[in-house]
């Protein structure tokens, strides 16, 4: 099992629509969640990070965390094709200051 | 630019040659992270420091890679005899002293491996 895990995509939404990217993990004790938007060719960009439980909110950004099912998630509103790229969860956890990353989500949003 | 600069930003180099690449993380953090991506998955986790002190190293990690940050700001990654299989995007970032796990990091625009 991987420790951080997301859908591979692609994910296609029409522009305007809601965007919703999933991430679950496997280490009951990790304790930070990041989201970070990487576009193709260039580097990781964060967008949000959330560690306690229930919502959090940034412009257009939702971050989720539910904890006790250990998983993350991000919504994006009234998506733009300029959104469309790569978001990948990064995980930390107890003991040790290292991100862990999923794999990432492909998100198209077609205008 | 008082973000993460990493170079080159482009490597070429021949199967068998050492390779060194240079992170200048942001000046007040004290975490340096060193990651590498391929096409398709995510940032893979190779070494991390703090100030000066490495603390953890991949165990993916072979021999033939080895990071220093000897006075706790700028690092360099090195990579001896290199193999075609090392291709890929070697990322640096950086985050600032706090709670265990609980500071973001921001990413240098990378370094683009190739060995031929």
């Amino acid at each position: 099992q991987k420790e951080v895990e997301q859908n591979s995509g692609p994910l296609s939404v029409p522009e305007g629509a809601i965007a919703s990217l999933n991430c679950t993990y496997s280490d009951r004790g990790s304790q930070s969640f990041f989201w970070y938007r990487q576009y193709s060719g260039k580097s990781p960009e964060l967008i949000m990070f959330i560690y306690s439980n229930g919502d959090k909110e940034d412009g257009r950004f939702t971050a989720q965390l539910n904890k006790a099912s250990q998983y993350v998630s991000l919504l994006i509103r009234d998506s733009q094709p300029s959104d469309s790229a790569t978001y990948l969860c990064a995980v930390t956890t107890s003991g040790t200051y290292k991100y862990i990353f999923g794999t990432g989500t492909r998100l198209k949003v077609l205008a | 630019d008082t973000g993460v600069s990493q170079n080159p930003r482009h490597k070429i180099t021949k199967r068998g040659q050492n390779v060194t690449f240079r992170c200048d993380p942001i000046s007040e953090h004290n975490r340096l992270y060193w990651y590498r991506q391929t096409l398709g998955q995510g940032p893979e986790f190779l070494t991390y420091f703090q100030n000066e002190a490495q603390l953890e190293k991949s165990r993916l990690l072979s021999d033939r890679f080895s990071a220093e940050r000897p006075k706790g700001s700028f690092s360099t990654l090195e990579i001896q005899r290199t193999e075609q299989g090392d291709s890929a995007m070697y990322l640096c970032a950086s985050s600032p002293r706090g709670l265990v796990g609980n500071t973001e990091a921001f990413f240098g625009q990378g370094t683009r491996l190739t060995v031929v």
